[in-house]
């Protein structure tokens, strides 16, 4: 398997431009994560599905983010309109549940500078 | 107080010292506990899970306490490539049992080896 896949790997964008990430998960995988993680803050969930449902969209900062899941092997998060801190590493991450919560396989990330 | 905090180092110790990271969690409800590793400008990966009875892989011990809500990692014979980030990882299940796949992260210990 090829793994999570995310595209693009770096992104630079000027403030107030729309940006999309995203993401293909591993194959059979029913759980997508959104994470952001910055030198600040860490790793941060943004938001997660199961089945292509989101579950829990705590994590999104505001309404400026979105993220959407259309079918079981791409997500894409869209930043509208982009603000220099949103500045960060985006991280899309799959997991195959059964029972109690298992291994997270990341996607290389993309590093977003919004300038 | 954060979910999960660690000790965010830096350690830096010499090769084939023996170096452990501390970890507290705060929700009683968790379910399953682990370790990712984190490279520089890489993604986040598994290590290892932590069972309640302890657990050893190669050169690395993980502990378990769930009275003190305590999770620790001991790294023996500390090699060059063992220079990471290490993040303590809990699932937080629901008062009922119910685990979901959402994990939540500590913001990791980094650990530098040198010669």
């Amino acid at each position: 398997d090829a793994g999570v896949i995310q595209s693009p790997r770096h992104e630079v964008t000027e403030m107030g431009q729309e940006v999309t990430l995203r993401c293909k998960p591993i194959s059979g995988h029913d759980y997508l994560f959104w994470y952001r993680q910055t030198m600040m803050r860490g790793l941060e969930l943004l938001i997660y599905f199961n089945n292509n449902v989101p579950i829990d969209d705590s994590g999104m900062p505001e309404d400026r983010f979105s993220a959407k899941m259309p079918n079981a092997s791409f997500s894409t998060l869209k930043i509208q309109p982009s603000e220099p801190r949103d500045s960060a590493v985006y991280f899309c991450a799959s997991s195959f549940i059964l029972g109690t919560g298992k291994e997270q396989y990341f996607g290389p990330g993309t590093r977003l500078t919004v300038t | 107080r954060k979910e999960v905090e660690q000790d965010p180092g830096p350690f830096n110790v010499p090769e084939g010292a023996t170096v452990a990271f501390n970890c507290t969690y705060s929700n009683s409800a968790s379910q399953s506990f682990f370790w990712y590793r984190q490279d520089c400008r890489k993604e986040p990966k598994l290590l290892m899970s932590v069972y309640s009875s302890g657990n050893e892989d190669g050169r690395f011990t993980a502990q378990l306490n769930r009275a003190s809500q305590y999770i620790s990692l001991l790294i023996r014979d500390s090699k060059l490539s063992d220079s990471a980030t290490y993040l303590c990882v809990v699932n937080i299940g629901d008062a009922g049992g119910t685990s979901y796949g959402k994990l939540t992260f500590g913001q990791g210990t980094i650990l530098t080896v040198h010669p």
